[in-house]
């Protein structure tokens, strides 16, 4: 059974510095996707890793896929404000392309 | 193009009460999913449609139903609702050629 864990589920950091997220799944799976949710919002695509090594960034956040340790990261680079939102990984799962196995997501604040 | 739209955007019910939420999209996607977020427990899939005419259990059916009634509409039932059910339903759809779901805004329901 596939099983996605993100870690730190909370995170509270200072405009500036820069930080990581981890998500961990546990079965082979062959694409892993970023959300981004705003407080009382919808969830917003923010990347989709397809292969090993894959890398993607867009602004202060860049995605990595190792397939091989079935681990993905997401890094914050000096870290702004308007960064602060809770952010999901969610897993493909292999052979049922639609489904997606999500994560618990990070609760991120950055603070002035 | 409006995308993903849910009605209502807010409801309140009493326990055994029933009742329907709505879904449309009009990127002329086969594939469209329900899920529940909760505090805590990240989203779970509920049901989801890989096309039209065919519907599939997710993770957490029990207690619902779902009509996907063209290819643009894909409807989620609560025939007798129980304060369980308290939470925040989202809609997503994806196309075939494309890897993101794509979210609705999101329907917060209250069961007391």
């Amino acid at each position: 059974e596939l099983k996605v864990e993100q870690n730190p589920l909370f995170l509270s950091m200072q405009e500036g510095k820069n930080y990581t997220i981890y998500c961990n799944y546990s079965t082979t799976s062959d694409r892993l996707y970023w959300y981004r949710q705003d407080p009382g919002k919808s969830l917003e695509s923010l990347f989709v890793l397809l292969s090993n090594g894959a890398v993607k960034q867009e602004g202060r956040l860049m995605a990595s896929l190792d397939t091989k340790a079935r681990l993905s990261t997401l890094h914050i680079t000096a870290a702004v404000h308007d960064l602060s939102a809770t952010y999901f990984c969610a897993v493909g799962n292999a052979g049922n392309n639609r489904k997606l196995i999500w994560g618990l997501g990070t609760s991120l604040a950055v603070n002035p | 193009n409006a995308g993903v739209t849910q009605t209502p955007k807010f409801q309140v019910l009493k326990t055994g009460q029933s009742m329907t939420l709505q879904c449309a999209q009009d990127m002329n996607h086969n594939s469209m999913y329900w899920y529940r977020q909760d505090p805590g427990m990240g989203l779970r899939l509920i049901y989801y449609s890989a096309s039209e005419g065919t519907t599939d259990k997710g993770e957490v059916p029990n207690g619902y139903n779902v009509s996907r009634l063209n290819k643009r509409e894909f409807s989620l039932r609560l025939e007798s609702a129980a304060p369980s059910q308290t939470s925040v339903y989202f809609c997503a759809s994806k196309g075939d050629s494309s890897y993101e779901q794509y979210f609705g805004p999101g329907t917060r329901l209250t069961v007391t």
